[in-house]
This record gives structure tokens, C-alpha cells and sequence, in this order.
């Protein structure tokens, strides 16, 4: 089974405080993606990667961003936080094809 | 751009009974996968059961199984003997055969149907 590890569970951040969340993948996946969830609107696609150093932008990737220097690490980066952002964010890695998306177990920031 | 609609936000049912969880799609692909995902109170999303456009027979994992109508774009998922285990957000997921963005495509969610498992 793929594990994917998220570097917290709870992450408490002050506005305007540039925060990164991290992602760790032990499977060697091309694609790993970062999702934000929110009680009503489910889960929406912030960003993804399908290699090292290639991004795509989601749906709603405004005030963030992100970087993968290496294979297994995808990070989410808010490069100036804002309460707005406060959410469960989760990353997911799959290794493409009609093979499903695996989950991590979420970080749920909270920007004062 | 695809849009997924899980009309019911919660749902309650007696332990050991059946129950349907509904999901519609709209697309203007042909070829596609279909997901239904658990996510219990401990966070982690679980794929429960999938589905690929092509094939016409419905997907079944043990004691859940979907009503694939790919003409009604409904994809909806039937869990039987319900358990207290089964508590949960329920989300259904939709993604595109075809890949862009070099390889890779995201999911595109429903809102989820909160299920109520009753002793």
C-alpha cells in the first residue's frame, strides 16, 4: 500500500506568517496533488505535479504555491497567510493510468 | 469543466439494513472513472469502490456495489448489512480518461452525504 505522510495534524499559523505544508510519499509516483476541504463544498484541487519540478494549477490556486525538488516531497506553500485559509488540507499521490488517488491523513491549519 | 452532485447531504439507516447513496455527473467526455470514497472521523480518505465509463457492468466490492447509468450520468453506491463501521463522509469522486497537464489530473469532488449508521 502507498503510505503518504503529512508533516502535521494540526497547524495553528498567524496572519501573514508564510507556512508550508509538507508531503512524503514512499511509492516513487509521478503525480501528487494538494486538496483543500471544507464542510459544504467537499474537496477542490489546489495543485498538482506529474515530475519533479512540474506544476499545474487546480481550481482554486490563488495565494497559493508550491515546489517538488524531489520526488517524494511536495509541498504547499502560503506565501502570506490569511484567515481565509484556514481549512483541511490534503495531499494525495497516485501512480497515474486507472490506478485510484491515495490520501493522507489531512492538516487542519488554523490561521488566527 | 465537470461537475459532480451528491443531492443528499446526510443519510441515517438502521444497522443491517441497505442503503443507496446518490451521485450525478455532468461531462461531456466519454471515457472516464467514477470513484466513491469513505472518510471516516479519523480523517483519511478511503477509496471504497471504482469505476471505469467503458465497462457497462457494475463495479461491486463485498457489501457495496454501484448503479453504473452512464446515459443518465448517475453513479450511485449501495451499501448492504450496514455496520457501525460504516459511519462516515461519503464523497464521489470523478476523473478524466484522458490525462492533461503532462500525466496527471485531479479529481473533481461532490460535497459529500454524511452517513448515520443506527444501532
Amino acid at each position: 500500500d502507498v503510505k503518504v505522510t503529512q508533516s502535521s495534524r494540526y497547524l495553528v499559523k498567524r496572519t501573514g506568517e508564510k507556512v508550508f505544508l509538507e508531503c512524503v510519499q514512499d511509492m516513487d509516483h509521478e503525480n501528487m496533488f494538494w486538496y483543500r476541504q471544507d464542510p459544504g463544498l467537499g474537496l477542490r484541487l489546489i495543485y498538482f505535479s506529474y515530475d519533479v519540478k512540474m506544476k499545474e494549477k487546480g481550481d482554486i490556486p490563488e495565494g497559493y504555491s508550491v515546489s517538488r525538488e524531489k520526488k517524494e516531497r511536495f509541498s504547499l506553500i502560503l506565501e502570506s497567510a490569511s484567515t481565509n485559509q484556514t481549512s483541511m488540507y490534503l495531499c494525495a499521490v497516485t501512480g497515474g493510468g486507472n490506478q485510484p488517488q491515495h490520501f493522507g491523513d489531512g492538516t487542519r491549519l488554523s490561521i488566527l | 469543466a465537470q461537475t459532480v452532485t451528491q443531492s443528499q447531504p446526510e443519510m441515517s439507516v438502521q444497522e443491517a439494513e441497505t442503503v443507496t447513496l446518490s451521485c450525478t455527473y455532468d461531462t461531456s467526455e466519454s471515457d472516464y472513472y467514477l470513484f466513491w470514497y469513505k472518510q471516516p472521523p479519523s480523517r483519511q480518505m478511503i477509496l471504497v469502490i471504482r469505476q471505469e465509463a467503458y465497462k457497462q457492468q457494475n463495479a461491486t466490492e463485498n457489501r457495496f456495489s454501484v448503479n453504473f447509468q452512464k446515459a443518465a450520468k448517475s453513479f450511485s453506491l449501495k451499501i448492504s448489512d450496514s455496520q457501525l463501521g460504516d459511519a462516515a463522509m461519503y464523497f464521489c469522486a470523478y476523473r478524466s480518461y484522458y490525462l492533461s497537464g503532462g500525466g496527471a489530473d485531479g479529481l473533481t469532488f461532490g460535497k459529500g452525504t454524511h452517513l448515520i449508521i443506527q444501532p
